[in-house]
């Protein structure tokens, strides 16, 4: 079975600061690696994704992961942030064979403050 | 217009009834997820259809029961309602073999 290891619970950070959010993962056969991004009140928006290639991605926003796969590890970042930035941010995995369903780590809250 | 749409997007009820959420999708995907969000915000599967037939079914209790009547659309109904099933419901779809999931706005649902 797959999980997703989420540690930072909740982040702080001042406008302009850099981020890195952590995402590690347990599975033994290849993956697909998400993260999503949750705004107060809003539903999931998908910010990048990596399937293969290239393991520096870059998504929305400014936004990008690096899949370590020595690490299992999917780690998101921004050298910059913005108070708009403020939102629920979720890692996900999936099986990359079967491509069903996804399986969430549990959430970093980051709050950005001016 | 939405890409994945859900009904009702509150719903407060009371213990013991019965509801039922509603969930389409216009971005001509064949695959369809129920997930639920608790109050921590975990975020889990709970039901996926693929061309109107059920493929993953978590451990979820059977008064819960996901009905796809076409490859666009995937109900969700619930029987006897409980304290604990108090959460936001979000419906996701995607093209199998991409997977790449969209989410709905989520159907936040009180039971008191």
């Amino acid at each position: 079975a797959q999980s997703v290891s989420q540690h930072n619970h909740h982040v702080i950070l001042s406008e302009a600061a850099s981020l890195e959010l952590g995402c590690n993962y347990s599975y033994g056969g290849t993956v697909n690696l998400f993260w999503y991004v949750q705004y107060p009140g809003q539903h999931l928006q998908l910010l990048l994704k990596y399937f293969s290639g290239d393991p520096l991605v870059k998504g929305i926003k400014g936004f990008e992961a690096e899949f370590i796969k020595s690490k299992f590890s999917f780690n998101l970042r921004k050298p910059s942030v913005q108070w708009s930035d403020t939102a629920e941010y979720f890692c996900a995995v999936n099986d990359a064979g079967t491509a069903s369903k996804l399986t969430f780590g549990t959430g970093t809250r980051l709050q950005v403050t001016l | 217009d939405t890409a994945v749409s859900q009904t009702p997007k509150y719903l407060v009820t009371q213990m013991g009834n019965d509801k039922s959420i509603k969930c389409e999708q216009n971005l001509g995907h064949d695959t369809m997820y129920w997930y639920k969000q608790d109050s921590k915000k975990f975020l889990k599967i709970m039901f996926s259809y693929n061309n109107k037939e059920l493929i993953i079914n978590e451990t979820v209790p059977n008064r819960f029961s996901p009905k796809s009547p076409d490859k666009a659309h995937l109900n969700l109904h619930i029987n006897s309602l409980e304290l604990g099933d108090s959460a936001v419901y979000f419906c996701a779809s995607s093209q199998r073999v991409k997977n790449i999931q969209y989410f709905g706005a989520g159907t936040r649902l009180s039971v008191l």
